[in-house]
């Protein structure tokens, strides 16, 4: 079935480091949106990218959706530590269904 | 607070039990979504119900079912338990039809322990 890999699993940084996390599919998308979830607590919706080539910012976070709309990215610069957490893309495939990656955990070392 | 309420927080049974977990979705929110998520691992998609009919299903096993009620608060059935089916199990719900362009709004879970 379809998929949407993300990369990668874990990312540890130094605070005021960058991450970025990737998400690739094998399929065009017809969306793409992105939650955090915070340690201990419930998956939180962030953004939602619809367009081609679409770049959204949201203070220190930039979201990418590329331009065959089978890739996307987040970039947060200078992690701080309420940024930690995991980090989940989900591609709308043909079906209207969401399809999630695996997240990708921010850990920022002391 | 995402408006989304889930019963119990916690429930600890034995193998071969059976249990129910709750989801109240947000007020106005027809689609309900059943994840699973296994310690550190991702959210796993089981089952989505709109309006009372079921429209998606994902890994969900045998075991397991769910049912969406006129009220639109769903239930998910957890049959002959094993030890590997301890997990964080969230209830999502969206608004209208609850496609792919709709935000999922995300309960705070139910932790179950098997022993």
């Amino acid at each position: 079935g379809q998929q949407v890999m993300q990369i990668p699993q874990y990312q540890h940084v130094q605070e005021g480091e960058d991450f970025t996390t990737y998400c690739n599919s094998s399929t065009t998308l017809s969306n793409i949106q992105w939650y955090k979830q915070r340690p201990g607590g419930h998956p939180v919706f962030l953004i939602q990218l619809v367009k081609s080539g679409e770049v959204k910012k949201q203070k220190r976070l930039t979201f990418q959706f590329g331009e065959a709309k089978k890739n996307s990215s987040l970039h947060i610069t200078a992690t701080q530590t309420t940024d930690v957490g995991t980090y989940f893309c989900a591609g709308g495939d043909s079906n209207y269904q969401l399809i999630w990656g695996a997240g990708t955990k921010l850990i920022i070392k002391p | 607070d995402s408006g989304v309420t889930q019963t119990p927080k916690h429930l600890i049974t034995a193998t071969g039990q059976r249990v129910t977990l709750r989801c109240s979705p947000r007020s106005g929110d027809l689609s309900v979504y059943w994840y699973q998520q296994s310690l550190d691992q991702g959210l796993q998609f089981l089952i989505q119900y709109y309006n009372g009919e079921e429209r998606a299903k994902g890994n969900i096993l045998e075991r397991f079912s769910a049912q969406q009620f006129p009220d639109l608060h769903s239930e998910l059935n957890l049959s002959s338990l094993e030890l590997g089916d301890s997990a964080l199990y969230f209830c999502a719900s969206s608004g209208l039809a609850g496609g792919n362009y709709y935000e999922q709004f995300f309960g705070p879970g139910t932790r179950l322990t098997v022993l």
